[in-house]
């Protein structure tokens, strides 16, 4: 079946520092969703990419989608506090989302 | 936006006993409605699709007969654990699509409920 990878597993950064995470299918995608989430909380929607090579911004956040439509990455500039959480890509086709295995980051102040 | 809630939000069980989880999408309809579970520090796994008026399509290796789900109105699905046991403990979140978007564009976009905490003692 789909699997979406995620690296790394887990970051550290100064506050401040840039974070980055991929996400990797072993599919072809229809589109590519990203989410966040606290601990302890849900997932919170924050953008979606449809397009090969689409590239949308979010404040200090940049979201690429591969030409391939088989990869993407989330891009955080300037972390703050605030950033902390888990980020999640979701591959969507077939109706159904396959969650990639997240990327934990924690913000050192 | 698009709002999903699920009742309850954490719930302890003694083992054996069953527990029902409802999802329920408050401003929009959803034909179709999707449960997971995620495990401490770990990812979301589709358990089951759940669409309305029909049979649930579950996930490879989902015990359809333990994680019972009904879906009888555009507004709720519920999910009944049976005959829980502790490795049953975990989140469960369910999402819900638009019907309307769904409809008029080819993007798969979930509404998240809060999610439900089951711990089976």
């Amino acid at each position: 079946g789909q699997q979406v990878m995620q690296i790394p597993q887990y970051q550290h950064v100064q506050e401040g520092e840039d974070f980055t995470t991929y996400c990797n299918s072993s599919t072809t995608l229809s589109n590519i969703q990203w989410y966040k989430q606290r601990p302890g909380g849900h997932p919170v929607f924050l953008i979606q990419l449809v397009k090969s090579g689409e590239v949308k911004k979010q404040k200090r956040l940049t979201f690429q989608f591969g030409e391939a439509k088989k990869n993407s990455s989330l891009h955080i500039t300037a972390t703050q506090t605030t950033d902390v959480g888990t980020y999640f890509c979701a591959g969507g086709g077939n109706e159904k989302l396959t969650f990639g295995t997240g990327t934990r980051l924690t913000i050192i102040p | 936006g698009a709002v999903v809630s699920q009742h309850p939000s954490w719930v302890i069980c003694k083992s054996g006993t069953s527990v029902k989880i409802e999802c329920r999408s408050l401003d929009f309809q959803a034909t179709t409605m999707f449960w997971y579970r995620q495990f401490p520090k770990q990812s979301l796994m589709l358990m089951a699709t759940s669409n309305e008026g029909s049979k649930a399509t579950y996930e490879q290796g989902v015990e359809k007969d333990k994680f019972l789900i009904n879906h009888a109105s555009l507004t709720l699905s519920t999910l009944t654990v049976t005959s829980a046991h502790p490795e049953d403990s975990s989140f469960y979140i369910c999402s819900a699509r638009d019907r309307t978007s769904g409809r008029a564009s080819v993007v798969d976009t979930q509404y998240f409920g809060p999610g439900t905490r089951l711990t089976v003692l």
